[in-house]
């Protein structure tokens, strides 16, 4: 089965750095995607990992371990539009696959 | 970029009654397209996985006489709810896969919002 786990609320002030961490345990591992979910709208892709280290994209940079089952998103320079749930999710057990498992989300607050 | 489009994005039905969602991809081919189920502040519930021209994949726990799913061309799936009752209503949000490989990315539409009275 899957299991993914992260924090249910956050809250950070503006402009400052927050990160929003996820661990999983998985029967197996393809790849690790981080969303943004605004309320009552889609989830919209911020990040994908599959291989060890960090990825950065502008105020957004995500990390993945594999061995220890750990990702984290780190957002720099928040801003009022941040605040959102992040998603972290999980593709499928098997390389041809396409599935994803969804942990529960953060929701984030950013504070002026 | 990709764009997945829902339709409706919003529907009010009475009990019983059967509603039809539409997943349309817009400017790529969706070899799969997955059906999700967002109740209020929980995460999203994959329920069926759809590959074109084929049965759907349900998941466990989901009733695949009740939410029929078609996935009858490569940019569009459509999920009907039969028979809907009121514990039926959440936000049914679709994605869709690209045919070809794109980061591996689903692109997500922009979800159905089902009330059923």
């Amino acid at each position: 089965g899957q299991n993914i786990d992260q924090p249910t609320e956050m809250t950070a002030t503006e402009g400052a750095i927050v990160q929003i961490n996820c661990t999983y345990q998985t029967s197996g591992f393809n790849g690790l995607f981080w969303y943004q979910q605004h309320a009552g709208e889609a989830p919209t892709f911020l990040s994908y990992n599959v291989l060890d280290g960090l990825e950065e994209k502008g105020r957004f940079s995500s990390f993945l371990s594999r061995s220890k089952g750990y990702s984290y998103l780190l957002l720099k320079e928040l801003q009022m539009k941040d605040s959102a749930s992040y998603l972290c999710a999980v593709r499928g057990e098997k390389a041809g696959s396409y599935q994803l498992t969804f942990g529960k989300g953060t929701k984030l607050s950013v504070i002026p | 970029g990709a764009v997945v489009s829902q339709h409706p994005s919003r529907v009010i039905c009475k009990s019983g009654t059967s509603v039809k969602i539409e997943c349309r991809s817009l400017d790529f081919q969706a070899t799969t397209m997955f059906w999700y189920r967002q109740f209020p502040k929980k995460s999203l519930m994959l329920m069926a996985t759809s590959n074109e021209g084929s049965k759907a994949t349900y998941e466990q726990g989901v009733e695949k006489d009740k939410f029929l799913i078609n996935h009858a061309s490569l940019t569009l799936s459509t999920l009907t709810v039969t028979s809907a009752h009121p514990e039926d209503s959440s936000f049914y949000i679709c994605s869709a896969k690209p045919r070809r490989e794109l980061r591996n990315e689903q692109f997500f539409g922009p979800g159905t919002r089902l009330t059923v009275l």
